[in-house]
Formats: structure tokens, C-alpha cells, sequence
């Protein structure tokens, strides 16, 4: 069956340095992943797409890399703040079908 | 509004119950989608509109839930006869034609059955 592993259920750095989520799927083939950031009590928010022919995307902080080989995302924030303090979700989409099959998300806390 | 809507926020109700949980997506956002989010997981698949129909309704979990969009806006998403492993929050996203694109979720619903 299909299934999405992000790394840790929580993950605490020192602000100011590059925290690291890892999103690994098996049993899936997709299309493209999708990064939404959740806080509590709020819905998730979207952060970056990358689809399965492109190896990176950036966006300000952020970049999030695609191996599709390895069948494994990587998220990176750098230059932490403890404002970045959230819980990261990987999703991923396959083709036509719209839907998104989410991971269970990474907790990071950033320690200022 | 400028960000998809949804109520009640929180619902309270007794097993047995029945329950209508209401979306109301971004104005213009032809998908619709629900997804149900249980305490420390990721969001999960219910069900999925394009305009006013359910183009796949596939993460339903059983025919007591069901979905309705009659206009192809606000949808409604009803539960009958609740149990308490319904107990979640239910999230209401919406988003563009295409194939691919990002999600707009609402805050969600949290439903619990006592």
C-alpha cells in the first residue's frame, strides 16, 4: 500500500541555522509533491510545488529538492527563525487525480 | 470572501447524531475538496468536487458520510448516525482549474462525538 514517512515526528534547531525535513514515499509513483506548513488549530498553508521532472525549487528561504529515484523529498529552511515554528507536511499528487495523499508532518521548533 | 470559510468551527454532538458541516471556497475556485485530519496526522482524502459534481468520492469512509455541492460553490458535507470514531476536524479546501495546483484550506471543523 501506499505510504509517506516524513522524518520525526519533531525536529528542534538553533535559530539561525538550516533545518533539514525529509519527506520518503513507497508504493507511489507521483506526478508532484506539494509543502504546506500547518499551525495549530489552523488549516494548512501552501508553500512549494515541485513536479517529478524538476530536481529543485526555491522560494526565499525555501527549497525543496525532488529525487525520484531515491523516492524522497528534502525541505530546507534556512536561516531559521522561531517564527518558522510549525508543523511541515509533505503531499503528494499523481496525475490527473487531483486529491493529495499527505505525510503525518514534521513538528520543528526553532530554539531562539 | 477572501479565504475559504468554513462552519461551524467547533460541533459538539452525541453518538447517534446526525451532523452538516458547511464549506463556503474561494470565490471563482471551481475544486472543492473535504479532508478529515485526526489528531497528529496528516490531512486525509474524503472527497473531491469539480463545479457541482463529486468527481471522486473515493475517501469517503462509508455511506454515512456523503457530500453535496448543488450550485458548484459552498458544499456541505453530512454525517449520519455519528460515531465517536468520527471525532476529527474536517477541512474544506478549494483551488483553480487544472490539473495541479495548490490547495486553499479553511480552518476546519472540529467535530466531537461523545
Amino acid at each position: 500500500s501506499q505510504k509517506i514517512e516524513q522524518n520525526s515526528e519533531a525536529l528542534n534547531i538553533q535559530e539561525g541555522k538550516t533545518a533539514t525535513l525529509t519527506c520518503n514515499y513507497t508504493n507511489y509513483s507521483p506526478a508532484y509533491l506539494q509543502w504546506y506548513r500547518q499551525d495549530p488549530g489552523r488549516g494548512p498553508v501552501f508553500l512549494l510545488l515541485i513536479r517529478e521532472n524538476e530536481k529543485e525549487k526555491r522560494k526565499e528561504r525555501l527549497k525543496v529538492t525532488f529525487d525520484t529515484t531515491l523516492k524522497q523529498s528534502l525541505f530546507h529552511i534556512t536561516a531559521s527563525q522561531p517564527a518558522d515554528s510549525a508543523t511541515y507536511l509533505c503531499a503528494l499528487g499523481a496525475g490527473s487525480a487531483r486529491q493529495l495523499t499527505f505525510g503525518s508532518g514534521t513538528q520543528l521548533t526553532v530554539l531562539p | 470572501g477572501a479565504g475559504v470559510s468554513q462552519t461551524p468551527s467547533n460541533k459538539v454532538t452525541e453518538k447517534g447524531k446526525y451532523v452538516e458541516l458547511r464549506c463556503d471556497p474561494i470565490s471563482g475556485h471551481t475544486a472543492l475538496y473535504w479532508y478529515r485530519q485526526s489528531l497528529g496526522q496528516g490531512p486525509e482524502f474524503l472527497i473531491y468536487f469539480q463545479g457541482t459534481g463529486a468527481a471522486d468520492d473515493s475517501g469517503l469512509p462509508n455511506d454515512r458520510f456523503f457530500a453535496v455541492r448543488p450550485e458548484g460553490s459552498v458544499s456541505t458535507l453530512k454525517i449520519q448516525r455519528t460515531e465517536r470514531g468520527d471525532s476529527a476536524v474536517y477541512l474544506c479546501a478549494s483551488g483553480g482549474q487544472g490539473a495541479v495546483g495548490e490547495l486553499f484550506f479553511g480552518e476546519g471543523s472540529r467535530l466531537t462525538v461523545l
